[in-house]
């Protein structure tokens, strides 16, 4: 079965600052790995996703997230953050033979001036 | 830009009332979904469709079902509203199966009182 855990459901991070969300997954078979960011009394939108080609994916709003299989981890990174970055963001799992996708609890990331 | 729209933003509904929540999408996708959204639980599948007339359980189906007549329109019904389903719903489409992206509408608060 598949799982997704984030460590850290509140962030905090200065402004201009490293972000650094983490996502790990459990599946038995090669993953698709997401991760959306929900802004305040919005849906979620998606950042980015990695689909087994490139291990480095980069989203939007400067986002990337690396794929590590060794380490079943998707950690999402922002080399300076802003504050239009506070937001929730969510990992997700899903496998190709499959409909459902599995999100994790979330992560509040609030940035600091 | 794929478009998913949802009835209401707000709603205050009683217990044991019928509640109907509208989900459209405009972008000929085969797939929607319905999620709800708690503090600390991330987003919780209750329902999804892959074809019209087409339904398959979630994770938390109890207490919800949904109708899909046309390839468009996805509707969440609560058949007598409880307090413990006071949440924000989130509906969403994708593609056919594969790394297909999810896209989701804004969200129904709905409140039961």
């Amino acid at each position: 079965a598949q799982s997704v855990t984030q460590l850290g459901s509140h962030v905090s991070v200065s402004e201009g600052a490293l972000v650094l969300l983490r996502c790990n997954y459990s599946s038995s078979v090669p993953p698709y790995l997401f991760w959306y960011v929900q802004y305040p009394n919005q849906g979620l939108q998606l950042l980015l996703k990695y689909t087994s080609a490139a291990t480095l994916v980069k989203g939007i709003n400067g986002f990337e997230a690396e794929f590590k299989k060794s380490e079943t981890s998707f950690h999402l990174t922002k080399p300076s953050a802003h504050m239009s970055d506070a937001a929730e963001y969510f990992c997700a799992v899903k496998t190709g033979g499959t409909y459902k996708y599995i999100f994790g609890t979330g992560t509040r990331l609030k940035v600091l001036a | 830009d794929v478009k998913v729209t949802q009835s209401s933003r707000y709603l205050v509904k009683r217990t044991g009332e019928k509640v109907f929540l509208e989900c459209v999408q405009d972008m000929d996708h085969e797939n929607m979904f319905w999620y709800r959204q708690d503090p600390g639980l991330g987003l919780r599948l209750i329902y999804f469709s892959y074809d019209v007339k087409m339904k398959e359980k979630g994770d938390i189906p109890e207490g919800y079902s949904v109708s899909r007549e046309k390839k468009e329109r996805f509707s969440l019904i609560l058949e007598s509203a409880s307090t413990n389903q006071t949440s924000m719903y989130l509906c969403a489409s994708s593609l056919a199966r594969g790394t297909d992206t999810q896209y989701f509408g804004p969200g129904t608060r709905l409140t039961v009182l």
